[in-house]
């Protein structure tokens, strides 16, 4: 099975900075990677596919880079409704479809 | 509008079994694989399951084998989730999603709370 490890589990930012998340496959996915925003109380929200595509009515400051085994997630000028949980997704070949572990983004 | 509609919570007794149901609206069920991920409170998103809804065929996680069984029902748009064997630990919401390879889990459910309490 893919092993997904994500980093960091935590991130302390302030509106309007730059912050990025990054995901580690334990073997190559090629671009098979996804990313969702969870806010407490709440189903997840995909943010991006295919490690770069963003999905309909994401905001353009969330961007996603990556292929193989390396991915990151990037939001440019953070916003207040940006605090949120984020995972990454491994969505290659078949089964099992691993998720990270995880990055809780707060406010400082 | 594209909708996953789960059932209502759940509260049993260790060794009983759930069944969860979740009906697609605004598209046919078997348009896209389905997924079910749960999440236990203050934790992070577990990956149980994949159903193929036009041949049926499942696979679920390896810790989950043999205790949860994946159905549908095309006739009616809907899919299930049934685990057995329930103990303290699966204390938690289920997520029915829609997924492809390239899109990843695309339209979810709303979640469905099944608390294992004696």
């Amino acid at each position: 099975d893919i092993q997904m490890t994500q980093s960091p589990t935590s991130l302390s930012a302030s509106v309007g900075d730059r912050v990025t998340i990054t995901c580690r496959a334990s073997q190559s996915i090629s671009i098979y990677l996804n990313w969702y925003q969870q806010k407490p109380g709440k189903a997840p929200r995909p943010l991006i596919h295919a490690a770069s595509s963003l999905q309909s009515g994401v905001p353009s400051r969330f961007s996603g880079s990556g292929s193989g085994t390396d991915f990151t997630l990037t939001i440019t000028s953070l916003q207040r409704e940006d605090f949120a949980t984020y995972y990454c997704q491994e969505s290659y070949s078949t089964p099992p479809y691993t998720f990270g572990q995880g990055t809780r983004l707060e406010i400082k | 509008q594209v909708q996953l509609v789960q059932s209502g919570a759940e509260v049993k007794k260790p060794g009983a079994s759930v069944k969860v149901s979740c009906k697609a609206s605004g598209y046919t069920l078997t348009s896209y694989d389905l997924n079910w991920v749960r999440q236990a409170s203050g934790q992070g998103l577990e990956w149980m399951g994949w159903m193929n809804p036009n041949s049926g065929k499942t696979e679920s996680a390896q810790k989950f084998q043999g205790r949860v069984t994946m159905t549908r029902d095309t006739s009616i748009n809907t899919a299930y989730m049934e685990v057995s064997s329930l103990r303290s630990e699966d204390t938690a919401v289920y997520y029915c999603a829609s997924f492809s390879g390239y899109y990843g889990l695309i339209f979810w459910g709303q979640g469905t709370l099944v608390t294992v309490s004696s």
